[in-house]
């Protein structure tokens, strides 16, 4: 059974560069049956899509990000990260790694669910 | 930027049927999906492409989606489908999240 768990520190000053990662458990990242991300939570918000890494790298970010955010594969096959530079006190949040299907037929793939999350972890933003 | 739009709170006696929508431009050609989402916990699928339930999701919760709205209906409600519940598109190689739905059983 596949499992995910964030780690990395609860506190980071304002304009550093905020650093997390998602170790994955009973599985490998090594697959192309999916694509690994990236989910922030405001307090009390919904929410936000942050981006996405495939097996071989190629990754997608939401554009809202786009400049400040790099996602990358870990050296182990076990591994992804998220670095998340200048932050500021918005980008507070609890942050969540999930497992994206993929959805192939014909010969043709399409993105399906976020079908297993991590447990979160929450970051603070402070001065 | 691509949106979804869901509707801040329902209520709904239990027992009774809860429905919670999610609206969004060019929904017939766009796959649905729905996540449920406790205090203090990670969202947790319960409806995928529209209309299929994983496994494990009881057949009360079922969805639809017409094309110009996507719904999640919960037949029967219970205490424990208090939750947040969130839909969500593929824009391209982007991820949209609407706003989130908060359902509580009175």
């Amino acid at each position: 059974q596949v499992q995910l768990q964030e780690s990395g520190p609860r506190l980071v000053k304002t304009s550093e560069t905020l650093p997390l990662t998602c170790t994955v458990s009973g599985g490998s990242i090594s697959s192309d049956a999916y694509y690994w991300a990236w989910i922030r939570q405001s307090p009390g918000k919904g929410l936000e899509w942050i981006g996405n890494i495939f097996y071989n790298g190629n990754t997608y970010y939401n554009p809202s990000l786009q400049g400040r955010v790099v996602i990358s594969l870990g050296t182990s096959k076990k591994d992804f990260s998220l670095q998340l530079r200048s932050v500021t006190a918005t980008d507070t949040a609890v942050y969540f790694c999930a497992r994206v299907a993929r959805d192939c037929y014909g010969g043709s793939c399409s993105y399906d669910a976020f079908d297993i999350w991590g447990q979160g972890t929450k970051v603070t933003v402070s001065p | 930027s691509y949106e979804l739009t869901q509707t801040s709170s329902v209520s709904v006696s239990p027992g009774q049927t809860a429905s919670i929508t999610c609206s969004g431009d060019d929904l017939a050609h766009k796959y649905v999906w729905w996540y449920q989402q406790k205090p203090g916990r990670s969202p947790v699928l319960v409806i995928y492409q529209d209309s299929r339930r994983p496994s494990g999701i009881p057949d009360r919760i079922s969805a639809s989606n017409s094309g110009i709205t996507a719904t999640l209906t919960i037949s029967g409600t219970q205490a424990v489908d208090e939750a947040d519940y969130y839909c969500q598109a593929w824009d391209g190689s982007t991820a949209v999240f609407g706003g989130g739905t908060k359902l509580t059983v009175l």
